[in-house]
């Protein structure tokens, strides 16, 4: 498959482990925030997301905590699989001049889970 | 599946040339996105188009340009093409055009086209 980058920071962890992937993001005036996993060969697919108003948000295995204070992201993905194996992004929503959106992505964290 | 289409899914090209990739969103999506994600620039927005309107513009080049029809499928143009322009291109779509309350605003990306130019 196609390889996302080739210097990711890679974080790798023994399977039924919990894992944590951080994100630093740019721009105080973010309002949303996203994490994507994206496997080899795959477009990145939606884990959670977090809306600037909250500081937690849990979902099936995983959890997003938001710290405005120091805008930072952090991605906890509980009992961690061999499936979860993959590249994982976090990104920031902005608004535009034209009530449109954009996302800005981080550079990607590489999960490896030892079997 | 994200229900997102693209194609083609591969396509090689020369130095100078002309290639056009097309999306289909989700059904009833009406936002569509397009991404570029190379080696040394990662993932990076492009434009955004909400039925058939350009709401947002990000790193997108005067080369590349992008339209959505009114049947919401989108085309994204690349022209002059350099060594440079080889990356995965993405379209993701959505229902919303933005993280309204109330709304989803979870854009589904498609499996991307590669596309190198030589």
């Amino acid at each position: 498959g196609e390889s996302v980058g080739l210097h990711l920071p890679t974080l790798s962890v023994q399977e039924g482990d919990n894992s944590i992937i951080n994100c630093a993001y740019s721009n105080s005036a973010s309002d949303y925030f996203i994490w994507y996993k994206q496997e080899s060969g795959k477009g990145p697919q939606f884990i959670i997301d977090i809306r600037s108003n909250m500081d937690k948000r849990q979902g099936q295995r995983v959890t997003v905590l938001l710290n405005k204070t120091v805008k930072h992201l952090s991605l906890q993905i509980a009992a961690t699989q061999p499936g979860d194996s993959a590249v994982y992004f976090c990104a920031e929503n902005r608004r535009g001049d034209n009530a449109g959106n954009m996302l800005t992505f981080g550079g990607g964290t590489r999960l490896m889970v030892k079997p | 599946d994200s229900g997102v289409t693209q194609t083609p899914k591969h396509l090689i090209t020369a130095t100078g040339q002309r290639v056009t990739l097309r999306c289909s969103p989700r059904s009833g999506d009406l936002s569509v996105y397009w991404y570029q994600q190379s080696l040394d620039q990662g993932l990076q927005f492009l434009i955004q188009y909400y039925n058939g309107e350009e709401r947002a513009k990000g790193n997108i080049l005067e080369r590349f340009s992008a339209q959505q029809f009114p049947d919401l499928h989108s085309e994204l143009n690349l022209s002059s093409l350099e060594l440079g322009d080889s990356a995965l291109y993405f379209c993701a779509s959505s229902v919303a055009p933005a993280p309204l309350i109330g709304s989803s605003y979870e854009q589904y990306f498609g499996p991307g086209t590669r596309l190198t130019v030589t």
